[in-house]
Parts: C-alpha cells; structure tokens; sequence
C-alpha cells in the first residue's frame, strides 16, 4: 500500500525567501510522484509530476521539486517566494490507478 | 482541450435533506472519474471512482452514493445527508490509457446544517 507523509502542516516564508515543503512517501512500486496546489475554495492545479524520468522535476510558477530513491522523497521548492504562492499545497503518490494525497501544507507568505 | 465543470459551487442543505451534485467532462472520451471528499483541515478523501458508463467503485461505506449515466457524466447523490457530510467536494477526471495525472474541477462547498 502506499502512503505520503507530509512533514509540516504549515510553513511560513517572508516574500523573496527560499520555499521547502517537504514530503515523504511509500510505495510497493516505482511511483509516480504529484505536487498539487489549492487556492481558497478552488479545485486544485497540478504543479509538476515525477513519472521515472528526470529526477529533478520542473513545473509551473517557478517551483520544482526532486524526486530521491534512496530517502524515498519529493521536496517541494522554489527559489523565492511570491505572496500569491499563499495557498496549500500537497503531495500526492499515484499507483495502480489511483492517487493517495498527503495531508497537505499550508503555506504562508508574509510581506 | 479538456474542461471539466462541477455545480453547484456552493450549497447549504438541512439534515436529512437530499443531495445531487454534477460533474461533467468536456473534450475527452471515456474518461475515468473521481469523487473526492476534503473535510475542513484535512486532505482529500477518495469517495468513488468510475471507469465507464454505469461502472462505480466504493472506496468508503458511507451514505453517499454514485452514478454514470452518461460517458462524461458524475453524480454524486445522497437520500438523506448526515451534518458529517459537509465538506468541499472535488470531481476529477483522468485519461484512461496510462497517463496517470488527475485534472479537478473547481468544487462544490457543501455546509450540511
């Protein structure tokens, strides 16, 4: 069975400073690897995927995130952080067809 | 490209009232689809999921029900809501080859009072 731990429940960055949302998985197979994002009251975007190809992952809105076998996790960052990157973000494991979700990390920027 | 609707946005319902909420699928075939619970703090639930016309599965015993009647078509129902069914609701719909990536709708926020 799988499973995906997210290592904060909240994160808190000032505008410009480096973002690390942290996450953990366990898979019985090679997984593919989801950050979603969730703005308030809104359905959630895709960010990037990890599907067995490059280990480090680029997606939308300068965030990328790296996938590593060996601690078995798929940190989330981006280099400087926006405010309208406020929002909560989770990390999402997908095996044999369906998606098990992280309980998410809520993310604040502060000015 | 492919859209995906969901309505109501918001909904607020009595104790033991019925619910239905739509999703639906435009510009793609035979999707799988996906209803998702998230309770307030917490992350999102998988409540059923559908792999055809009229092909439902259970992830969790519950008073919600599912139905497909049509391809690109995802109702969720219940006869009798329970104040624990408040919650946001997604819909979400995947490729059926192999891609694996899910793509949300926008929503419904559902207050149960």
């Amino acid at each position: 069975a799988q499973s995906v731990t997210q290592l904060d429940s909240h994160v808190s960055v000032s505008e410009g400073t480096p973002v690390l949302l942290r996450c953990n998985y366990s898979s019985s197979y090679s997984p593919s690897l989801f950050w979603y994002v969730q703005h308030p009251n809104k359905g959630l975007q895709l960010l990037l995927k990890y599907t067995s190809a490059a280990t480090l992952v680029k997606g939308i809105n300068g965030f990328e995130a790296e996938f590593k076998k060996s601690e078995t996790s798929f940190h989330l960052t981006k280099p400087s952080a926006h405010m309208s990157d406020a929002a909560e973000y989770f990390c999402v494991v997908s095996e044999e067809r369906q998606l098990t979700f992280g309980s998410g990390t809520q993310l604040t920027v502060l000015p | 490209s492919q859209t995906i609707h969901q309505w109501p946005a918001t909904l607020v319902q009595p104790v033991g009232s019925p619910l239905s909420l739509e999703c639906t699928v435009e510009g793609t075939s035979n999707p799988n689809l996906y209803w998702y619970r998230q309770a307030a703090g917490r992350g999102l639930q998988l409540l059923f999921y559908s792999v055809g016309i009229g092909q439902i599965s259970s992830e969790v015993p519950q008073n919600l029900s599912a139905s497909r009647p049509q391809d690109r078509q995802f109702i969720l129902s219940s006869k009798k809501l329970l104040l624990s069914d408040s919650g946001f609701y997604l819909c979400a719909w995947r490729d059926s080859g192999i891609r694996e990536t899910q793509y949300f709708g926008p929503g419904t926020r559902l207050l149960v009072l």
